[in-house]
């Protein structure tokens, strides 16, 4: 099975910077994944870690280190808008995804 | 980029009835289709995983005869809820997955059991 432990919650300032951890012990991995959450909607893919290194996209960027059972997804120059949930995902070798419980973000001015 | 669609958005039923929930992905083959369920405030879990043509696999804890999956075509998964109960009440989730690329996932479906 596969264990995913992330923070509960976390706030910052708009413009500043949040770094998002995530832990995980699995018995099988095929990448990790990031998500972003907005109450009451589904999921929206923000990243993809497979191989160990950080991957950048815009003002999100993510990390991982398969030895260490590690990612992080790192927000930078917040904005109001990126107040959601954000879900570490393993996938395993059948392709499905394990959720961590999620990690409430709350931006504010 | 892919495209899946859920309907319906938000449905009411009464205890005892069933209901039916179906997946779309609008522009590609879905090779394997994902059901999951969220609660409120909980992370989502994995009900069980559809391939075209074949049965349903459960996860442990899922009851098959409760919640049945039908995946009829490469584009199109049916969830029905069987004989439902307030504690069914949630936010159904399907995500589809076209050969290695990474899972898409429709818009939810809101369930409440009155």
């Amino acid at each position: 099975g596969q264990n995913i432990d992330q923070p509960t919650e976390m706030t910052a300032t708009e413009g500043a910077i949040v770094q998002i951890n995530c832990t995980y012990q699995t018995s099988g991995f095929n990448g990790l994944f990031w998500y972003q959450q907005h109450a009451g909607e589904a999921p929206t893919f923000l990243s993809y870690n497979v191989l160990d290194g950080l991957e950048e996209k815009g003002r999100f960027s993510s990390f991982l280190s398969r030895s260490k059972g590690y990612s992080y997804l790192l927000l930078k120059e917040l904005q109001m808008k990126d107040s959601a949930s954000y879900l570490c995902a393993v996938r395993d070798g059948d392709y499905k995804l394990s959720f961590g419980a999620g990690t409430t973000v709350t931006v504010r001015a | 980029g892919a495209v899946v669609s859920q309907h319906p958005s938000r449905v009411i039923c009464k205890s005892g009835t069933s209901v039916k929930i179906e997946c779309r992905s609008l522009d590609f083959q879905a090779t394997t289709m994902f059901w999951y369920r969220q609660f409120p405030k909980q992370s989502l879990m994995l009900m069980a995983t559809s391939n075209e043509g074949s049965k349903a696999t459960y996860e442990q804890g899922v009851e098959k005869d409760k919640f049945l999956i039908n995946h009829a075509s490469l584009t199109l998964s049916t969830l029905t809820v069987t004989s439902a109960h307030p504690e069914d009440s949630s936010f159904y989730i399907c995500s589809a997955r076209e050969q290695e690329y990474e899972q898409y996932f429709g818009p939810g479906t809101r369930l409440t059991v009155t």
